[in-house]
């Protein structure tokens, strides 16, 4: 199993510009999730997944968008980025969205904004 | 609603010294408590998880926390340091129908000493 794997690694985009992070996980799990990462603040949860077909808005969900069209892959989409957003995301899966289950994390995408 | 205070962003010991890491946490229902490593440039790796069957909690690598419900704390302990112990940790918090979200602390980078 390759576990969660995400892409890119390393981002940079210009202020205004569009991009989808990549995120899949071939664990069959029904949960993901994105959270984002800054210095200090530890992990903030962005969106989330409980299935195909199903998204909910986390923490910080402005200026992200997202959707879930297969059990496997959960993109997350900056529609206009802003320097605010320059952060290290993180994709996590677990098996269902049950509190007590471990979530699996992948790699992380380092994204700069300027 | 969920909360995580990690008293210390950095942590500093000898090698074969005793490493605790202090957590408390804030919950409104019986929580579920984990402490995830993160390893420079890589993502979140499980330590260990209280599920609320047993106080005392062994993780991996040697480390251990124990749930103390009156003092609403998670200390992560280890009894002798390692170089390579030398990471990031974070204490994290869900429970009741959080639906999986996790609720991290800001994190306590911990740096071994020879």
């Amino acid at each position: 199993n390759a576990g969660v794997t995400q892409t890119p690694k390393f981002q940079v985009l210009k202020t205004g510009q569009s991009m989808t992070l990549q995120c899949a996980q071939d664990m069959n799990h029904e949960y993901m999730s994105w959270y984002r990462q800054d210095p200090g603040m530890g992990l903030r949860l962005i969106h989330y997944s409980v299935g195909a077909g199903i998204t909910d808005q986390g923490e910080v969900p402005n200026g992200y968008n997202v959707s879930r069209s297969t059990t496997e892959d959960f993109p997350l989409r900056l529609l206009s980025a802003a320097p605010s957003q320059t952060s290290v995301y993180f994709c996590a899966s677990s098996t269902s969205g049950s509190s007590y289950n471990e979530q699996f994390f992948g790699p992380g995408t380092r994204l700069t904004v300027l | 609603a969920q909360s995580v205070t990690q008293l210390g962003s950095h942590v500093s010991v000898s090698e074969g010294a005793l490493v605790l890491l202090r957590c408390n946490y804030s919950s409104s229902v019986p929580p579920y408590l984990f402490w995830y490593v993160q390893y420079p440039n890589q993502g979140l790796q499980l330590l260990l998880k209280y599920t609320s069957a047993a106080t005392l909690v062994k993780g991996i690598n040697g480390f251990e926390a124990e749930f103390k419900k009156s003092e609403t704390s998670f200390h992560l302990t280890k009894p002798s340091a390692h170089m390579s112990d030398a990471a990031e940790y974070f204490c994290a918090v869900s429970g009741g129908t959080s639906y999986g979200k996790l609720t991290f602390g800001q994190g306590t980078i911990l740096t071994v000493h020879p």
